[in-house]
């Protein structure tokens, strides 16, 4: 079967830097999402990954290993506004998008 | 550009009543889904369809039912509803460009309670 894991919740202070951690097993690959959810509102885009690496955009950052089946969503300098849930989603052979249940990240003062 | 909009945002039905959910779009997408969200779990792909005139199934896609008349707008359907229809529904639309990549842009969602 198709599965995403990812951690329920973490918490993280203001200012500092967290990782989200994302593993997958799918049938097939053809990239990665990353999405953020605010609560009671909808998810919107924050990265794609098809290629082993970093992709670096802002304050955010995303890595993927597609041997590991491994992604992690970095964000730095975290922010108060950074709290909401984070979605990691597969997108298959059959190019339809395998989600995650969230990572729902908590930022303290 | 308004993006992606549902109508309605909240609904309450009992058992075994209908309603149809109403998704539109503004950008010219040609690929158009259904979602469900749930607590402890994630979107699940309900219907989707690749242009207009065209319908397929997802994940869940029993006791749903969809119709894309017109490019712009996408429709869901619950003909008999059941409690384990309570969700949060999202409709969504991407680009058909023949890349992966392309994002979908998500509507704000409908909460649907069954009674």
């Amino acid at each position: 079967g198709q599965n995403i894991d990812q951690p329920t919740e973490m918490t993280a202070t203001e200012g500092a830097i967290v990782q989200i951690n994302c593993t997958y097993q799918t049938s097939g690959f053809n990239g990665l999402f990353w999405y953020q959810q605010h609560a009671g509102e909808a998810p919107t885009f924050l990265s794609y990954n098809v290629l082993d690496g970093l992709e670096e955009k802002g304050r955010f950052s995303s890595f993927l290993s597609r041997s590991k089946g491994y992604s992690y969503l970095l964000l730095k300098e975290l922010q108060m506004k950074d709290s909401a849930s984070y979605l990691c989603a597969v997108m298959d052979s059959n190019y339809q998008l395998i989600w995650g249940a969230g990572t729902k990240l908590i930022i303290k003062p | 550009n308004a993006g992606v909009t549902q109508t309605p945002k909240f609904r309450v039905l009992k058992t075994g009543q209908s309603m149809t959910l109403l998704c539109a779009q503004d950008m010219n997408h040609e690929y158009m889904y259904w979602y469900r969200q749930d607590p402890g779990m994630g979107l699940r792909l309900i219907h989707y369809s690749v242009g207009e005139g065209t319908t397929a199934k997802g994940e869940v896609p029993d006791g749903y039912n969809v119709s894309r008349l017109k490019k712009q707008n996408f429709l869901l359907g619950l003909e008999s509803a059941a409690p384990s229809q309570t969700s949060v529904y999202f409709c969504a639309s991407s680009t058909e460009s023949g890349r992966a990549s392309d994002e979908q842009f998500f509507g704000p969602g409908t909460r649907l309670t069954v009674l």
